[in-house]
């Protein structure tokens, strides 16, 4: 069965504490990883596509790097701002391009 | 440019009643997409549309309908709404063909309450 895992639930960091969250996947087939992040009240907000192993995107204090097994967000030196819950879904070989797999998604949390 | 708009965003219905939450994107996207997130559970999908008359099944599709008659337009029909329906409903469209120009937008949701 296709499976995505984000760890941890839940992270609260001081501004400039830098960490990662982690999204591991067991699926048939991958075509794209994705990540997101959501603000409260708000719709998931497109950051990053990884598509093989060994890529790594970059976008301001965020990085995203993917393995065969798993694929983490590195936050370095965060601020409040970067406050949201972020998203890491997949796209199955098998699958059309509307359908995505999605985590349950990683809470973070930066206070000043 | 407005994007992906969802009408309406607050809604609270009563069991058994019936209702149509509305999509819609000027981006000429040719795929639509309707989730649902509950807490802790991420974002699942319900149906899902590969272009103007074609839609098929996510993986929580029981008491939901869909059609889509025009690339614009995707509408997501509670037929007869039970207290599980309670969540909020993402609609979201996205251009394929190539991986790296792949983007999925999302709209800003509708949150339904089924009392």
């Amino acid at each position: 069965e296709d499976q995505v895992t984000q760890s941890p639930e839940a992270l609260r960091l001081q501004e400039g504490e830098s960490s990662s969250l982690n999204c591991s996947y067991t699926v048939s087939g991958l075509r794209g990883l994705f990540w997101y992040r959501q603000d409260p009240g708000k719709g998931p907000e497109f950051l990053f596509t990884l598509y093989s192993a060994g890529e790594e995107k970059e976008k301001e204090r965020l990085k995203a790097t993917l393995t065969k097994k798993e694929s983490f967000l590195h936050i370095t030196a965060p601020k409040p701002e970067d406050s949201a819950t972020y998203l890491c879904a997949v796209q199955l070989t098998t699958d059309s391009w509307g359908k995505l797999q999605f985590g349950a998604g990683t809470q973070v949390v930066v206070t000043p | 440019n407005a994007g992906v708009t969802q009408t309406p965003k607050f809604q609270v219905l009563k069991t058994g009643q019936s209702m149509t939450l509305q999509c819609a994107q000027d981006m000429n996207h040719e795929y639509m997409s309707w989730y649902r997130q509950d807490p802790g559970m991420g974002l699942r999908l319900i149906h899902y549309s590969v272009g103007a008359g074609i839609t098929d099944q996510g993986e929580v599709p029981n008491g939901y309908n869909v059609s889509r008659s025009t690339t614009e337009d995707f509408p997501l029909r509670l037929l007869s709404a039970a207290p599980s329906q309670t969540s909020v409903y993402f609609c979201a469209s996205s251009q394929g063909g190539d991986l790296s120009l792949y983007e999925q937008y999302f709209g800003p949701g509708t949150r339904l309450t089924v009392t």
